[in-house]
């Protein structure tokens, strides 16, 4: 079954602690996303990526990280620097010349 | 800059009932236009899209939406609402990245 494999489901760190979400998809789509939704505020876009070895920073970048070292895997860095990361993290997927954007079933981050 | 406005952010309506969700975008170009579903804790299902061509668009689970230019508007019909479709509702705008409206969460009272 082609789709997109985020976990854990939830995830536990003290505040200070770097964490790793992973995002695998097996769909061979070439663009990647991050986004961070938050109760009332919709998805925002953290980092996307169109290829491999290259990625941008979207609307809220500041606080994260991301590699993209193989096409099917994109994983996002929460870093200390991060003010905020309690949250819902969803990763999408996108083929090259396509329209529409595949979601994983996301990541629920909770700092404390 | 593009933006998405979704001016509800609940609404509840009863099982039969129709329903409509409004979306107002801004967006410098000819939109790509996306209704996006998510149940709790879940991923984001596409609904349907729309891009070029006839203004009213039908999706999955029943769901059309009509593109109206001169209102900047992509609002989301369903005739007959079921139980199960009680959850929130995303409208964005964008290809290769997306803005997203604050969503709207529709209760279906039985």
């Amino acid at each position: 079954d082609g789709g997109i494999t985020q976990s854990p489901k939830y995830l536990f760190r003290k505040e200070g602690q770097n964490v790793t979400l992973s995002c695998e998809q097996n769909l061979n789509h070439d663009a990647m996303y991050w986004y961070r939704q938050d109760p009332g505020q919709g998805l925002r876009l953290i980092y996307y990526s169109q290829i491999v070895n290259d990625f941008q920073k979207g609307d809220i970048a500041e606080g994260y990280s991301v590699s993209r070292e193989k096409k099917e895997s994109f994983p996002l860095t929460v870093t200390s620097a991060q003010k905020n990361p309690t949250a819902f993290y969803l990763c999408a997927s996108r083929l090259a010349g396509g329209d529409e954007q595949y979601f994983g079933p996301g990541t629920r981050l909770t700092v404390t | 800059a593009q933006s998405v406005t979704q001016p509800d952010i609940h609404i509840t309506v009863s099982e039969g009932a129709s329903l409509e969700l409004r979306c107002n975008y801004s967006y410098g170009a000819t939109p790509y236009l996306f209704w996006y579903v998510q149940s709790p804790g879940q991923g984001l299902q596409l609904l349907l899209k729309y891009f070029s061509g006839d203004t009213l668009v039908q999706g999955i689970k029943g769901f059309e939406a009509e593109f109206k230019r001169s209102q900047s508007s992509f609002n989301l019909r369903k005739p007959s609402v079921h139980w199960s479709d009680a959850a929130e509702y995303f409208c964005a705008v964008g290809l290769n990245k997306l803005t997203f409206g604050g969503g709207t969460r529709v209760l279906v009272k039985p």
